[in-house]
């Protein structure tokens, strides 16, 4: 399973935009990247999900260059409520088999 | 429509005793995880389900963890003589055929040994 490097935490401050940058080197071909969501006290919530390129949702983008070693998500305008640790994942897509591997992931601070 | 429920919320028992965590996942969901979770760290996988039968158990830490999910819809972890090391937040998940990865997360049970 290819292993992802983030940073451990980021702040913020409301209505700015945040980046947050994961490394994985080692992703391989069938891989997709994923990114989680978790507040306090509650279970992980998929945010994102990308194979190549740029991923955009009603919650947030990610950009994947093109050699895939690295990908970044990016949160617009973010709020208090954004305040959370956020997670980047990769694996493959097609088989339930490829659990997934969670980091320590990026705490993400928002102040006002 | 309903997501992942997990009960109890929080389950506080002894060294020793034994416990079963309840997972009801997303109805049609086949595949089904569990994960633990420790204070300040992602979650760690433990096993998955894809029906009824334990597809991957490659995480659970010891022989005293066990799962089931006898019909293919809801699964159990039971924890047999629980140690203290053995609390944390146990969470479990379901995804669709559609997308593996996109997994919906229950709220969690909290277990604490003492």
């Amino acid at each position: 399973l290819a292993k992802t490097t983030q940073p451990i935490s980021m702040d913020s401050y409301e209505g700015q935009e945040v980046n947050i940058t994961c490394s994985h080197n080692n992703i391989a071909t069938n891989d997709y990247i994923t990114w989680y969501q978790q507040f306090p006290s509650q279970g992980p919530r998929f945010i994102i999900q990308g194979y190549k390129t740029k991923v955009t949702n009603e919650v947030a983008s990610l950009f994947i260059p093109a050699d895939r070693k690295s990908s970044t998500l990016s949160l617009p305008r973010v709020s208090l409520s954004d305040t959370a640790v956020y997670y980047c994942l990769v694996g493959a897509n097609n088989n339930a088999g490829n659990m997934l591997t969670f980091g320590g992931g990026t705490r993400l601070m928002v102040k006002p | 429509g309903a997501g992942v429920s997990q009960t109890p919320s929080n389950k506080v028992t002894e060294k020793g005793k034994y416990v079963e965590l309840r997972c009801d996942p997303i109805s049609g969901h086949t595949a089904l995880y569990w994960y633990r979770q420790s204070l300040g760290q992602g979650p760690e996988f433990l096993i998955y389900f894809q029906g009824t039968g334990a597809a991957d158990d490659s995480g659970l830490p010891n022989d005293r963890f066990f799962a089931v999910r006898p019909e293919g819809s809801v699964s159990t972890l039971k924890i047999q003589r629980t140690e203290r090391g053995d609390s944390a937040v146990y969470l479990c998940a379901s995804s669709s055929m559609s997308s593996y990865n996109e997994q919906f997360f229950g709220p969690g049970t909290r277990l604490t040994v003492l």
